[in-house]
């Protein structure tokens, strides 16, 4: 079955250590997004691709690092300097200038 | 200013009833497109339902229809014959298509609790 798949779906981290989130899909889309979502809020844009090698800063990149390599995956480096990174974060994807976006299950992030 | 405005922050519905989630939009882009999700407790976004701008009928998908107003700039969700499993968090988002950075702008969403 074609989708996108994000794991881990739980991850904890210590203060000041980097973590990589992954997302790879194979619906064969090019345009690839990474969200961010905080209790009672919306969906916050991190980084998009729209393709390989290309990747935009969204509306909160700052703390995060990602990398477009391959067109099936896009993973998310949350950085120490981070400064809140407990959150839900989704990964999403999209045939580029097509209508809409299919979302993984999310990773939930928590900084212990 | 919020691009995307979704006034109903709870909403309940009666099993077997139908409800209407509103959703306002600002955008002065003569392209663009509206977008309605659900997210269940399980945390993932499912796609439910688009509206280009251009559009002169309002979506439907099953039991989910959208009743575009162009002129008032809203998008509102109708959801016929409530369901216990539409019990969940709906967001409103738009695509404004000027220029080469197609994002999706996205409202803070309406929960919706469906009672048997």
């Amino acid at each position: 079955d074609g989708g996108i798949t994000q794991s881990p779906k739980y991850l904890f981290r210590k203060e000041g250590q980097n973590v990589t989130l992954s997302c790879e899909q194979n619906l064969n889309h090019d345009a690839m997004y990474w969200y961010r979502q905080d209790p009672g809020q919306g969906l916050r844009l991190i980084y998009y691709s729209q393709i390989v090698n290309d990747f935009q800063k969204g509306d909160i990149a700052e703390g995060y690092s990602v990398s477009r390599e391959k067109k099936e995956s896009f993973p998310l480096t949350v950085t120490s300097a981070q400064k809140n990174p407990t959150a839900f974060y989704l990964c999403a994807s999209s045939i580029l200038r097509n209508t809409e976006a299919f979302f993984g299950q999310g990773t939930r992030l928590t900084v212990v | 200013a919020q691009k995307i405005t979704q006034t109903q922050p709870g909403m309940f519905v009666q099993e077997k009833e139908a409800v209407t989630l509103d959703c306002t939009y600002d955008t002065s882009d003569q392209s663009y497109g509206l977008f309605w999700y659900k997210q269940p407790s399980s945390g993932e976004m499912i796609f439910l339902i688009y509206q280009g701008s251009y559009d002169e009928q309002n979506a439907t998908e099953g039991r989910y229809s959208l009743n575009f107003q162009k002129a008032r700039k809203s998008a509102n969700l109708v959801i016929s014959a409530s369901q216990l499993g539409d019990s969940a968090m709906y967001f409103c988002a738009m695509r404004e298509d000027a220029g080469n950075n197609r994002k999706l702008i996205w409202g803070l969403g309406t929960s919706l609790a469906v009672n048997p």
